[in-house]
């Protein structure tokens, strides 16, 4: 059973605020992702990691930050949170390409 | 222009009655199609992944199968606890380790 953990699961949090969102995985595997994924809609990649110090940005980057320092650790940070980032952000993990996700973290920004 | 287009969006069955669910994808050079499961408020659980045309993979009650164009979802004799959504992805050659998703489709199973 895949072993991906996310916190907070849920957090409401006022405008301007700095939030770092929490995913650690215990699998070993290189291959992290963030999603964002609203309701009825498509997953959106925001950014993903290949293994440690490596870092891409995906379609929705813009506005948030990612660090891979441990294997099992990849952080997603937004600089100043906004109402438009409200939404359900999701963490994943992948030793090939089959993706292993979190229970996701459910974000409003006030 | 659409990746991936998943149809019907939503989906109600009798227990019992089987169907099958699209995912047809414009992609090209594919390097792998994936289902996944999703119930509320929980992330997406891996079901499937198809690389070539005429692949078949199951489990359970659900068969997956590809064509060049587009891959099914089959449900046979669902029961209620195969109510969620179902999420389909590609890989392409150009996308590296990112993947296109679609919106899924939301399967009732009423008893």
């Amino acid at each position: 059973e895949a072993d991906i953990y996310q916190t907070p699961r849920y957090l409401v949090i006022g405008t301007g605020k700095k939030i770092t969102l929490e995913c650690s995985q215990t699998m070993g595997h290189d291959k992290m992702y963030w999603y964002q994924q609203d309701p009825g809609m498509e997953l959106h990649l925001i950014h993903y990691s290949y293994g440690v110090n490596s870092t891409e940005k995906g379609d929705l980057s813009s506005e948030s930050t990612v660090s891979r320092i441990r294997t099992e650790h990849f952080p997603l940070t937004l600089e100043s949170a906004r109402p438009s980032h409200t939404s359900q952000y999701l963490c994943a993990s992948a030793r090939t390409y089959e993706q292993y996700f979190g229970p996701g973290t459910r974000l409003t920004v006030t | 222009e659409d990746q991936v287009t998943q149809s019907p969006e939503a989906l109600r069955l009798q227990e019992g009655e089987s169907s099958s669910l699209n995912c047809s994808y414009t992609v090209s050079g594919l390097r792998g199609l994936f289902w996944y499961r999703q119930d509320p408020g929980k992330g997406p659980e891996f079901l499937f992944t198809l690389y070539s045309a005429g692949e078949e993979k199951e489990k359970e009650r659900l068969k997956a199968t590809l064509t060049k164009k587009e891959s099914f979802l089959h449900i046979t004799a669902p029961k209620p606890e195969d109510s969620a959504t179902y999420l389909c992805a590609v890989r392409g050659p150009d996308t590296g380790n990112q993947f296109y998703f679609g919106t899924g489709t939301s399967l009732t199973v009423i008893p």
